[in-house]
């Protein structure tokens, strides 16, 4: 069965500093793969998705970067966090016309 | 324009009682997709339940069932026999088959809470 793994779970950090944010996905080849970010009682705003190595689409402008070094792998970037960066972010992928499935999520706090 | 309107943002329901939770779209795609999702307070998205656009019957999963009304461009959500771990906040999303890369577009949510 596939399953999502997203990490870490929570951090805090200092604005200016930079962000990695990493999602992996088993048991799958080739997955459409999705960051979204959800602030505090709002719904999800798309913020990158890939169809594949190296392809990255990205939905709104903004302070971050997305990458795809592996099929599985799906990295969140900043170089230099913002006060507005913060949020939950959540990982997903899907491979079909079916609907994203979606990792525990990590809670960014900058401070 | 928004794609997913979930007009009530928050709901009462007692224990055991059957509940409503509203979603409208927004589509000009005559092919497209809706889901509901789950979000209790530990964050992580668990799916509900899925409606294509040309299933003819209304797409049913345990207590959960979707209320499809195409020309009204409606897929509310329909939980029966309210329980208290139903508390959480719910999603509508759409998925449009024209777009390259399969995205979802989520509404706004819904929180529920079920009241003993």
């Amino acid at each position: 069965s596939q399953t999502i793994h997203q990490w870490p779970a929570t951090l805090v950090q200092p604005v200016g500093s930079p962000l990695s944010l990493e999602c992996t996905v088993e048991g799958t080849s080739n997955p459409n793969l999705y960051w979204y970010r959800q602030a505090a009682g709002r719904g999800l705003q798309l913020l990158f998705y890939s169809v594949g190595i190296g392809q990255i689409s990205s939905e709104v402008p903004q302070n971050l970067s997305a990458s795809r070094p592996q099929d599985r792998q799906f990295i969140l970037s900043s170089k230099k966090l913002l006060l507005s960066d913060s949020g939950f972010y959540l990982c997903a992928w899907n491979r079909d016309f079916r609907g994203a499935f979606f990792g525990q999520g990590t809670r960014l706090t900058v401070v | 324009a928004q794609k997913i309107t979930q007009t009530q943002p928050g709901m009462f329901v007692q224990e055991k009682e059957a509940v409503t939770l509203d979603c409208t779209y927004d589509t000009s795609d005559p092919s497209y997709g809706l889901f509901w999702y789950k979000q209790p307070s530990s964050g992580e998205m668990i799916f509900l339940i899925y409606q294509g656009s040309y299933d003819q019957q209304n797409a049913t999963e345990g207590r959960y069932s979707l209320n499809f009304q195409k020309a009204r461009k409606s897929a509310n959500l329909v939980i029966s026999a309210s329980q208290l771990g139903d508390s959480a906040m719910y999603f509508c999303a759409m998925r449009e088959f024209n777009n390259a890369g399969n995205m979802l577009t989520f509404g706004g949510g819904t929180r529920l809470m079920v009241k003993p």
